[in-house]
């Protein structure tokens, strides 16, 4: 079952822009993943942070973890257009079910 | 990185007629994979977990006569959906996780079969 909520839905920016969504979760998670997904295409895996990591990079990805607060961010900076996809927070508890969040669509405007 | 692959990617087919989808891991073993069924505009839904050499376990919801599950070697699962209705249109997409060092990794997902049913 879904236990991931994240905002905002949509999000349109400039290019050059940074886009921040953010994910939040209900239960103990071992780990976080975000995933982008293309229109009508599979996804892709884009980073993982564990329950034990507060901040991880990846390129121009920052993903931020706080357990505490059972939330997770994702930052991409200097935004360009072929960003633009939905991008999904996946959470795993003790096996390798991922849990998806609603997603958010990104629109990255040339 | 590893590669999922699914077949066929587009598929339509008349009501009452069964489908089957393939997924494959073509570089590793997964003894575990998983199927998901996205409707437009949505997200993933978990159905169901094929495990290799048993029986495939469902969520709730997911009717296991209604959507076959056939897990018959480390790098082949098939889903099968059975008598499909046109309510059984949606994106299905399969997953495999891969440990390394023995330490969960990440999952890879397949492209996707789009299923449209008359």
């Amino acid at each position: 079952s879904q236990q991931g909520e994240e905002d905002p839905q949509a999000l349109s920016i400039q290019e050059g822009e940074n886009a921040t969504m953010n994910c939040s979760y209900k239960t103990s998670i071992n780990n976080l993943q975000w995933y982008r997904q293309n229109s009508g295409r599979g996804l892709v895996h884009l980073i993982l942070i564990r329950s034990n990591e507060r901040e991880k990079h990846s390129g121009r990805l920052r993903v931020t973890l706080d357990t505490s607060k059972k939330s997770s961010s994702l930052l991409i900076t200097a935004s360009r257009a072929a960003d633009t996809a939905s991008y999904f927070c996946a959470t795993v508890f003790n096996d390798y079910k991922l849990s998806f969040g609603a997603g958010t669509t990104v629109t990255v405007r040339a | 990185g590893a590669v999922v692959s699914q077949h066929p990617s587009r598929v339509i087919c008349k009501s009452g007629t069964s489908v089957k989808i393939e997924c494959r891991s073509l570089d590793f073993q997964a003894t575990t994979m998983f199927w998901y069924r996205q409707f437009p505009k949505q997200s993933l839904m978990l159905m169901a977990t094929s495990n290799e050499g048993s029986k495939a376990t469902y969520e709730q919801g997911v009717e296991k006569d209604k959507f076959l599950i056939n897990h018959a070697s480390l790098t082949l699962s098939t889903l099968t959906v059975t008598s499909a209705h046109p309510e059984d249109s949606s994106f299905y997409i399969c997953s495999a996780p891969r440990l390394a060092g023995g330490r969960y990794n990440e999952q890879f997902f397949g492209p996707g079969t789009r299923l449209t049913v008359l």
